[in-house]
C-alpha cells in the first residue's frame, strides 16, 4: 500500500523557520519525482515545489522561491521541504504528492502550518 | 505562474450530468497533455481523478471523463450522485518545468 506521511509541522512566528518531512512506503521512491502542495484555510491547492527522482533537479514557485528548499533522502525514503523567513501568508495545509506522468497520484494527509505573531 | 482558471462552482440534481471548465494558456494547458482533476472533500486530501486529460485511474467510476480543446479542459461528471458534491480542481504541467493548480470548483448536488 503507497503511503505518504508528512511531518513537522506548527505555529511558528514571522521570519521563522520550519523543516517538514514526508516519510514514503510502500513503494519504489527512489523513481519518483515528488511535489509539494499547499493549501490556505478555506483556499485552493498551490503548487509549491516539485523534486526529480534524484534530487538533482528543484522548481519552486515564484511565492517561495529563494525562501524554501526541497530535498530528499532516498535511502530514508522521504522528502523535506525547509521553509525560512516564513510570513503569514505562509499558513496552509502542505501536502506531499508522489508524481507519476506529471499527475500526483497519491497525497499525504497533509502537515498544517500556522505563521503568526 | 498564474492559475487556471474554474468556475467557482457549479451544480446538478441527481442523474443530471454536469461539465467543470478549466482554462488556460498556450503555456499549459494548450501546450501539454499533463492535465488532471482531482476530487476534494472537507478536511480531506485532494484524490487523483482524471490523468493525461482523459485516463481514469483504477477504482474511479466511469462517470468521470475528461477532455481538452486548445487552452480548456473540461471534466463532465455524468449520473450526478450524492456523493460527487465535493471540490475539484484541475491542474497542468507548465513550460518552464512548473505546474499550476485552478482555483477550484465546489460542486453542489441539488
Amino acid at each position: 500500500e503507497v503511503r505518504l506521511e508528512e511531518s513537522g509541522g506548527g505555529s511558528v512566528q514571522p521570519g521563522g523557520s520550519l523543516r517538514l518531512s514526508c516519510a514514503a512506503s510502500g513503494f519504489n521512491f527512489r523513481v519518483h519525482w515528488m511535489h509539494w502542495v499547499r493549501q490556505a484555510p478555506g483556499a485552493g491547492l498551490v503548487w509549491v515545489s516539485h523534486i526529480n527522482n534524484e534530487g538533482t533537479m528543484t522548481t519552486y514557485a515564484a511565492s517561495v522561491e529563494g525562501r524554501f528548499t526541497v530535498s530528499r533522502d532516498n535511502a530514508r525514503n522521504t522528502v523535506y521541504l525547509e521553509m525560512n523567513s516564513l510570513r503569514v501568508e505562509d499558513t496552509a495545509v502542505y501536502y506531499c504528492g508522489r508524481v507519476t506522468a506529471s499527475n500526483i497520484d497519491y497525497w499525504g494527509q497533509g502537515t498544517l502550518v500556522t505563521v503568526s505573531s | 505562474q498564474s492559475a487556471l482558471t474554474q468556475p467557482p462552482s457549479a451544480s446538478g440534481s441527481p442523474g443530471q450530468s454536469v461539465t467543470i471548465s478549466c482554462t488556460g494558456t498556450s503555456s499549459d494547458i494548450g501546450s501539454y497533455n499533463f492535465v488532471s482533476w482531482y476530487q476534494q472533500y472537507p478536511g480531506k486530501a485532494p484524490k487523483l481523478l482524471i490523468s493525461e486529460v482523459s485516463k481514469r485511474p483504477s477504482g474511479v467510476p466511469d462517470r468521470f471523463s475528461g477532455s481538452k480543446s486548445g487552452n480548456t479542459a473540461s471534466l463532465t461528471v455524468s449520473g450526478l450522485q450524492a456523493e460527487d458534491e465535493a471540490d475539484y480542481y484541475c491542474s497542468s504541467f507548465v513550460a518552464g518545468d512548473y505546474s499550476v493548480f485552478g482555483g477550484g470548483t465546489r460542486l453542489t448536488v441539488l
